[in-house]
């Protein structure tokens, strides 16, 4: 499976869009990218997925470079209740649960 | 709507003595049950899924079982805990077997004293 390599911590003053990076070189043709956030003491939460399109649902939108190396999870108006760790994820469609792997995420601090 | 509970919330245990983990699904059939775990400041480990009642798979080698006596229920237990087994313990679901979109509960935070 694909590697993501994430920054550890960025932050985002609250009303501004949180652009949250990450980097995949080596992914797959049939690997999509997901985004899962965890609140702290809180179990994780689905965010978004896709393949190579841009996808947009009410929490986000994922912006996927053509060559599906990187991708930048976009929430458009931060709040303080986005505070959270950012966990980006490439694995197949329907591959194993072992695949979901969490790694160390990024910690959004959204700022007053 | 479908919902997931895990319970105790917290937990306080002393080395040696058991442990009973216990996660409903609501508001479904047959779904994908997994336990993770997570230890302080790093990501989640997979320790057992489930696809359907009776059928149990561990990830890794531990101190801990888990079994699914009912179809929407899942328990994570041990017979003797070790300090190691301090950790947030979370319980997820999906209804598909590719696990492409899990739902997780709150979790259960345990520290072995």
């Amino acid at each position: 499976d694909a590697k993501t390599t994430q920054p550890t911590s960025m932050d985002c003053a609250e009303g501004r869009a949180a652009n949250l990076p990450c980097n995949h070189s080596t992914i797959s043709g049939n690997e999509y990218v997901y985004w899962y956030r965890q609140i702290h003491s809180q179990g994780p939460q689905y965010i978004i997925h896709g393949l190579k399109n841009n996808e947009t649902n009410e929490m986000a939108s994922l912006i996927i470079t053509e060559d599906r190396k990187s991708s930048t999870l976009i929430l458009p108006h931060a709040t303080l209740r986005d505070t959270a760790v950012y966990y980006c994820i490439v694995r197949p469609w329907g591959g194993s649960a072992r695949q979901l792997t969490f790694g160390s995420g990024t910690q959004l601090t959204v700022l007053p | 709507s479908q919902t997931i509970h895990q319970w105790p919330a917290t937990l306080v245990q002393p080395v040696g003595s058991p442990l009973s983990l216990e996660c409903t699904v609501e508001g479904t059939s047959n779904p994908n049950l997994y336990w993770y775990r997570q230890a302080a400041g790093r990501g989640l480990q997979l320790l057992f899924y489930s696809v359907g009642i009776g059928q149990i798979s561990s990830e890794v080698p531990q101190n801990l079982s888990a079994s699914r006596p009912q179809d929407r229920q899942f328990i994570l237990s041990s017979k003797k805990l070790l300090l190691s087994d301090s950790g947030f313990y979370l319980c997820a679901w999906t209804a598909d077997s590719g696990a492409n979109v899990l739902t997780f509960g709150a979790g259960s935070r345990l520290t072995v004293l």
